[in-house]
């Protein structure tokens, strides 16, 4: 019955690889994002979907790409990874117009 | 621009007290409020909301919160805390038809038995 889900939970990759991290939600909802906190826990986010559609492009490395292939789905792909990318990735989805965000468990990438 | 203020790093409190975690906000126009917590390698869970309406919102797990718009403030309170409650609480406002959440940078909540 989880809501949002990450997969993997745990990524432990060299630098320079390139990795992808999946979160889907089945809660009906129209827009889903992605967050990164970093090893102080400041949440930042990254980039919002809604319905497929891009939304929300903060600055990121364009290393970091999102993709929706539908609106229960955002992936984010990560190319030539950096010692600096490490921290915990949080999935989250809300419905369009409404209020509350639900997160994912989140998935700690350790870069090496 | 909207943000939020957290002034605390860590909040300890005997098991029993009550809690009180702060949280001032920045936004144009009519503020959506949230908190959220983390407990240790977990997620963010929702606590509870302000949209519109009474100040006073009740939560899950026994929380509450006051929104007060002079002072710019929508404190965390919980009448008596439990040791289950030491988490990581994260306070978030947006803006009215802005999907741009804002994120404090979270108080550690300690509850000492």
């Amino acid at each position: 019955d989880t809501a949002v889900s990450q997969t993997p939970k745990y990524l432990v990759t060299q630098m320079g690889n390139d990795k992808s991290i999946k979160c889907e939600q089945n809660l009906g909802h129209d827009t889903m994002y992605w967050y990164k906190q970093d090893s102080k826990k400041f949440l930042k986010i990254m980039f919002s979907y809604n319905n497929k559609e891009l939304i929300i492009n903060e600055t990121v490395p364009n290393r970091f790409s999102p993709k929706s292939p539908d609106k229960a789905h955002l992936n984010l792909h990560i190319n030539s990874l950096e010692l600096g990318d490490s921290a915990v990735y949080f999935c989250a989805s809300s419905g369009w117009g409404t209020d509350t965000q639900y997160f994912g468990p989140g998935t700690r990438l350790t870069v090496l | 621009a909207q943000s939020v203020a957290q002034p605390e790093d860590q909040v300890n409190v005997a098991e029993g007290n009550p809690l009180t975690v702060k949280c001032t906000y920045s936004v144009s126009g009519n503020p959506y409020l949230f908190w959220y917590v983390q407990y240790p390698n977990r997620g963010l869970q929702f606590l509870l909301k302000y949209i519109t309406g009474d100040n006073l919102v009740k939560g899950s797990y026994g929380f509450e919160a006051e929104f007060n718009k002079s002072q710019t403030s929508f404190h965390l309170k919980k009448p008596s805390a439990l040791v289950s409650d030491s988490a990581l609480y994260f306070c978030a406002v947006r803006a009215k038809g802005n999907n741009r959440l804002a994120f404090g940078k979270g108080n550690q909540v300690v509850v000492i038995p």
